[in-house]
């Protein structure tokens, strides 16, 4: 069965960085590509970035582009996402999706969401 | 304010039918028949319901059906049903700076 896994609760003060992991089972990382979404409290879904097999690279939304770095272990299967100069705005839970396929235009299936709260 | 436009909430009776809208433009929903709807439970990670703007995901029934006209796509959902409740967001395929762009969720109550 395919499944995302994702690393525990997060707390972090104004400033600091947070790396999320996220771990595949049941496919590998070389076969699909991995993005990243988040959800602020009480708010909508808000893509971050992802790898595009059209580009061949990871690419980030314009919004975190100097603040987020995505990478991918795939001796592992185990893709991370860092964000750095972290806000009170960036509490959010923060999930791993992925296209199965470079022709799937979808998201499916998702991890289990890791909730970040940055406060002094 | 999110890239695609939804309807806040929608609400509807056992049994009736509601439709909920997508709308965005011609870089996104009207450029590429890469509509998808997900499901979102409250404290639970999204499912995908509908892909491709007609296609069911697996798991759901004939009573889930999508569309597309020009700028904007829709998710209807027959036979309403109490399991129905939750929190749906449109997303689509983008040539902006968003390369994804989700709409901002719509909350079905069933009443």
């Amino acid at each position: 069965q395919i499944h995302l896994t994702q690393s525990g609760a997060e707390v972090k003060k104004p400033g600091a960085s947070v790396k999320v992991s996220c771990k595949v089972f049941g496919y590998t990382l070389r076969e699909s590509t991995l993005h990243w979404v988040r959800q602020a409290p009480g708010k909508g879904l808000e893509w971050m970035g992802g790898f595009d097999p059209g580009e061949g690279e990871i690419l980030y939304a314009q919004k975190f582009q100097d603040r987020v770095t995505m990478t991918e272990d795939t001796s592992t299967d185990t893709a991370y996402m860092e964000l750095s100069r972290l806000r009170s705005e960036d509490t959010a839970i923060y999930y791993c999706t992925t296209r199965l396929s470079p022709v799937y235009y979808w998201f499916d299936p998702w991890g289990q969401g890791t909730p970040v709260t940055v406060s002094s | 304010q999110s890239a695609l436009a939804q309807p806040a909430s929608v609400s509807g009776s056992p049994g009736q039918s509601i439709t909920i809208s997508c709308t965005g433009s011609s870089n996104d929903v009207g450029r590429y028949d890469y509509v998808s709807w997900y499901r979102q439970y409250p404290d639970k990670a999204p499912d995908l319901v509908i892909f491709d703007v007609t296609h069911r995901a697996s798991g759901f029934s004939n009573r889930f059906s999508g569309s597309k006209s020009g700028n904007t796509a829709s998710l209807t959902i027959s036979g309403l049903r109490a399991e129905d409740e939750a929190d749906y967001y449109c997303c689509s395929y983008s040539r902006g700076d968003f390369k994804w762009v989700f709409g901002g969720g719509t909350k079905l109550t069933v009443l």
